[in-house]
């Protein structure tokens, strides 16, 4: 119940594109999901997040898109760039600990 | 943004030796830190949360008494990798949530460990 499902594995978009990776999840008690970026051999950067009563939210080139009923949610990149290359985790978290429980992971390549 | 260190970046020790890696958090106090260990090419799994002043709880199957955590500080975690093995090799990442940020955490930079 605990599991965050993310897909797909790995995507490869050319410049310009609009990558859209999709996470679900089970466990109604989560009440933030973020994005982050990682690049290799750094920490993950959050990107974006946003919280269930919420369906959309933008910030620059990235979109959330959350729906609530199918306990799934989406990220969404705009005018994709080689510089978004990374590996991109979904996340959420719940209870008063704050503990994220991540997504498997997206290795996104765009291509110049 | 808030800023989380680690030190050190990376780390190759020889086999039944303690490796200590420390988090910092460097423009904030952390009421909260976690500590997670990624493999390549996998997600990040949580090994334990540590809490300022009081002991840590680890995830099931997190041996306690192998990977030793302190938060001695509202700024500062060890993690203490005991009798270091090589399946330990493992790139480890800390995080830290602090106190007005509600659900924000800021991670650290990542130690690269590797045990020959």
């Amino acid at each position: 119940q605990q599991q965050v499902k993310q897909s797909p594995q790995s995507l490869i978009v050319q410049k310009g594109g609009i990558p859209i990776i999709n996470c679900a999840y089970e466990n109604t008690a989560f009440d933030y999901f973020p994005w982050y970026q990682q690049f290799p051999g750094k920490g993950p950067a959050l990107l974006i997040a946003i919280r269930p009563d919420v369906s959309e939210k933008k910030e620059g080139r990235f979109t959330i898109s959350f729906n609530k009923s199918a306990k799934q949610f989406s990220l969404h990149i705009m005018d994709s760039q080689p510089g978004d290359s990374a590996t991109y985790f979904c996340a959420a978290t719940s209870g008063s600990a704050r503990q994220l429980t991540f997504g498997s992971g997206t290795q996104l390549t765009v291509l110049p | 943004g808030a800023v989380v260190s680690q030190h050190p970046s990376w780390v190759i020790c020889k086999s039944g030796t303690s490796v200590k890696i420390e988090c910092r958090s460097l423009d904030f106090q952390a009421t909260t830190m976690f500590w997670y260990r990624q493999f390549p090419k996998q997600s990040l799994m949580l090994m334990a949360t540590s809490n300022e002043g009081s002991k840590a709880t680890y995830e099931q199957g997190v041996e306690k008494d192998k990977f030793l955590i302190n938060h001695a500080s509202l700024t500062l975690s060890t993690l203490t990798v005991t009798s270091a093995h090589p399946e330990d090799s493992s790139f480890y990442i800390c995080s830290a949530l602090g106190l007005l940020m509600i659900d924000e955490q800021f991670f650290g930079p990542g130690t690269r460990l590797t045990v020959l």
